[in-house]
């Protein structure tokens, strides 16, 4: 079993549509929570970092963790065809980025 | 644009070759971090460098080796080339060491691929 588990998709909703994008881990001892956007044919770029529970809201972004079930989430509200793209969520126990374990990535298809 | 370059976009060669891909960070950033990203093993951390130094080591096989050189320019190098390596490898760059919540900027990556 994978330390972090993400549904590969593809996930298809139409423009306008709130989105939720989930992953699942095992490790109880991560702690830092990020979720980073890949568009197609380029390289991640880091959307939302959280330390510990709780939620961060950034935009139309809203980034969700719950460390009781093991589960993080990001909300996309008013989602646009721009918002097409593979999210890959990734955790950590250290501070070090090198010890980063990243999901294997959800594809998202929003239709005009 | 990231401002992160890697060169080249796209490989092609045989097994046992070896290859070095090429990264130049964005201007100012003294860490520089190299990623291995396949369809069965997702985005995987290899190595990061800082300021010329090996700062932090991760799943990186003994064939592969890297460097950062003093204009904080890096190589990956990758011998005996294996099918298996086939992959895309992202570099990234930071201005700092390299804590979780600094922002790492990814360049559009080098697709290799091995036959």
């Amino acid at each position: 079993q994978k330390e972090v588990e993400q549904d590969p998709g593809p996930l298809s909703v139409p423009e306008g549509a709130i989105v939720s994008l989930n992953c699942t881990y095992s490790n109880s001892a991560f702690q830092y929570f990020m979720w980073y956007r890949q568009y197609s044919r380029k390289g991640p770029e880091l959307l939302m970092y959280t330390y510990s529970s709780g939620n961060k809201e950034d935009g139309r972004f809203t980034a969700q963790v719950d460390k009781s079930s093991k589960y993080i989430s990001l909300f996309i509200r008013d989602s646009q065809p721009s918002d097409s793209a593979t999210y890959l969520c990734a955790m950590s126990v250290y501070s070090s980025a090198s010890k980063i374990i990243f999901g294997s990535g959800t594809r998202l298809s929003i239709r005009p | 644009d990231s401002g992160v370059t890697q060169t080249p976009k796209h490989l092609i060669t045989a097994t046992g070759q070896r290859v070095t891909l090429r990264c130049s960070p964005r201007s100012g950033d003294l860490s520089v971090y190299w990623y291995q990203q396949s369809l069965d093993q997702g985005l995987q951390f290899l190595i990061q460098y800082y300021n010329g130094e090996e700062r932090a080591k991760g799943n990186i096989l003994e064939r592969f080796s890297a460097q950062q050189f003093p204009d904080l320019h890096s190589e990956l190098n990758l011998s005996s080339l294996e099918l298996g390596d086939s992959a895309l490898y992202f570099c990234a760059s930071s201005v700092a060491t390299g804590e979780v919540s600094d922002t790492q900027y990814f360049g559009p990556g080098t697709r290799l691929t091995v036959l």
